[in-house]
Parts: structure tokens; sequence; C-alpha cells
């Protein structure tokens, strides 16, 4: 089955700072890759997600990239800000399952 | 759009007890929707998977019997947890996959946090 690996575990940067966070996945199958923020004692909030058939989206400040042959997806955050501080997850789908495989989640921190 | 909820948002009751927690989604159909438990700072555990009409799928090690998983209609799920007990306290939550989406989105619902004295 699918596996879904993400790094780092925690992240932290200045308020201003890009980030990044990188995620694996092994079934070469998966056709689609979102991306989560969770904040403490909520529900996760999809924030972006790609699809296998593109190689980059862009949502203002967000981004994600997707390396299909590599099998790695990225996200990247830029100018960030203190509100950006959540834990985020990424997840992929195989095609084979409607279930969506989590990574273990970044804990990004933004200090301003 | 694609908004869920969930009910109760907290729950606390005594051990050997029933509770059940409903997942709506209030702007969408949804064909499946899937029930996940969270430890704190652990990530997000499928524990079953739901279409309506029809018996839940439940991954390895889920107890059936004490998850009782109901999709009566295409906009609400509901997870009994029977006979809870301390063991089964954590962040419960929801997500559905509106009727419309051929990827499969999946939209999360804000949890229900249980305690089981």
């Amino acid at each position: 089955g699918e596996n879904v690996e993400q790094h780092p575990s925690t992240l932290s940067v200045q308020e201003g700072d890009s980030a990044v966070i990188k995620c694996t996945y092994s079934d070469s199958a998966s056709n689609y890759f979102p991306w989560y923020k969770q904040e403490l004692g909520k529900g996760p909030q999809l924030i972006i997600d790609i699809r296998s058939n593109v190689g980059e989206k862009k949502d203002q400040r967000i981004a994600v990239t997707l390396n299909k042959t590599a099998k790695h997806f990225s996200l990247h955050i830029t100018e960030t800000q203190p509100e950006d501080s959540a834990v985020y997850f990424c997840a992929a789908r195989s095609q084979a399952g409607t279930a969506l495989i989590f990574g273990k989640g970044t804990t990004l921190s933004v200090s301003s | 759009g694609a908004v869920v909820s969930q009910h109760p948002s907290w729950v606390i009751c005594k051990s050997g007890t029933s509770v059940k927690i409903e997942c709506r989604s209030l702007d969408f159909q949804a064909t499946t929707m899937f029930w996940y438990r969270q430890f704190p700072k652990q990530s997000l555990m499928l524990m079953a998977t739901s279409n309506e009409g029809s018996k839940a799928t439940y991954e390895q090690g889920v107890e059936k019997d004490k998850f009782l998983i109901n999709h009566a209609s295409l906009t609400l799920s509901t997870l009994t947890v029977t006979s809870a007990h301390p063991e089964d306290s954590s962040f419960y939550i929801c997500s559905a996959s509106p009727l419309y989406s051929s990827y499969n989105e999946q939209f999360f619902g804000p949890g229900t946090r249980l305690t089981v004295l």
C-alpha cells in the first residue's frame, strides 16, 4: 500500500522567511496530493492540492510542486506570518482506493 | 462551500457508556465519509470508510463492534463508541468527499474531543 514520508517534523522560521516542507510517496499510481493545515484543537483545513497531471500550483503565498519521477511533492510558503504557525500534513491518494494516506506532520513555528 | 460539521465538539462520559458523534456535510452531498482518530501530536489514523447506504469498511485493527458507523444519508454519518473505556479517549475527526469530486477531495470536520473517565 501507499506510504507517505514527511520532513522535517518541526520547522522554525522568522517572520517573512520562506518555509518548505517535503513529502515522498511510494505508490506510483497515486494521483492526488493535498496539503492540510491543522491548528490546535481543530480539524485539518485543506489549503492546496495538486493532481498528478500538473507539476506546480500556486495560490497567493502558498505553492506546491510535484515530481512524479522522483515521487515527491513539496509545500512552499513565502513571506511567512505568525498565523501560519500550525501543523501541516501532506497526503496522497492511491488510484486504487479512496482513502488519503497522511504523512506524520510538520509543526511550523513562525516567530515575529 | 464544502463545510463539514461535527457534533458534539467535546464530550465527557463515564466508562461503560456509549457515545454518538455526528458528522454532517452542510452544503454538499457526500458519497463517502471517513472517520479518523488522532492522538496528541500524532497524525490522523484512518478508522473506517463509509458509503451511504452500505456497510462501513474498517481498517485493520479497528473493532467494528466497538466503533459503530452508520451512513444513513448523503449528508450524515454517525460514529458510536460503544462501552467506552479510558483508552478510547481521543480526538475523532470525520471528513467527507463531495459527490461531484472525481479526485475524492476530502473536507474535514472540526473534530470531537472524547474523554472517558
